[in-house]
């Protein structure tokens, strides 16, 4: 929402496979976000961007992979090392220092 | 390293003005608490924000005591639209970047 686009909406995985999920914003945000999300619970930070060219890792890191060509993209790829990748991926963006991120609005990734 | 605890879950009527807290210890005096509101199966989407004070916008106050252990939510006169799930958010700023959310409050609203 707010500018910030993600796709799918669902996204079905089979065993060993990768999968590269999107996520695209038009908010002119220099850092962008993503979040894993299990039923129930919190989010956990998988990888942020700060700027172009640039990311770390969050708490999850391990079996994600991500890229930042781009101002407005940060795709994540979540690579078959991923060994239990069902869940729901949430995307945001910033301004520097991430106080206010702002939401997409969610990738349900599940395995077949 | 910083963590944030909130309560599992609330329950509230509607008209009533309800308070959800999050403890989160070993923060910095410019360190940021944003809270967020989420509805099932879609993103987060940001209710407020301070780290210090008091500070209030047309939907919501956040309250945040001197000694900044703890931050308070409060939605004044809820309806049955405010039923969700409250997320408090960490920032900290000293070194690297580090972002924390708490575990989440279920508010249910009843008639």
């Amino acid at each position: 929402d707010g500018g910030i686009t993600q796709s799918p909406k669902y996204l079905f995985r089979k065993e060993g496979q990768n999968v590269t999920l999107s996520c695209e914003q038009n908010l002119n945000h220099d850092a962008m976000y993503w979040y894993r999300q299990d039923p129930g619970q919190g989010l956990r930070l998988i990888y942020y961007s700060q700027i172009v060219n640039d990311f770390q890792k969050g708490d999850i890191a391990e079996g994600y992979s991500v890229s930042r060509e781009k101002k407005e993209s940060f795709p994540l790829t979540v690579t078959s090392a991923q060994k239990n990748p069902t869940a729901f991926y949430l995307c945001a963006s910033s301004r520097p220092g991430g106080e206010t991120q702002y939401f997409g609005p969610g990738t349900r990734l599940l395995v077949l | 390293l910083a963590k944030t605890t909130q309560p599992i879950s609330m329950d509230s009527y509607e008209g009533q003005e309800v308070n959800i807290t999050c403890s989160h210890n070993n923060i910095a005096t410019n360190d940021y608490i944003t809270w967020y509101q989420q509805f099932p199966s879609q993103g987060p989407r940001f209710i407020i924000q301070g780290y210090k004070t008091k500070v209030t916008n047309e939907v919501a106050s956040l309250f945040i005591p001197a000694d900044r252990k703890s931050s308070t939510l409060s939605l004044p006169r809820v309806s049955l639209s405010d039923t969700a799930v409250y997320y408090c958010l960490v920032v900290l700023t000293s070194g690297t970047y580090k972002y924390i959310f708490g575990t989440g409050t279920r508010l249910k609203v009843l008639a």
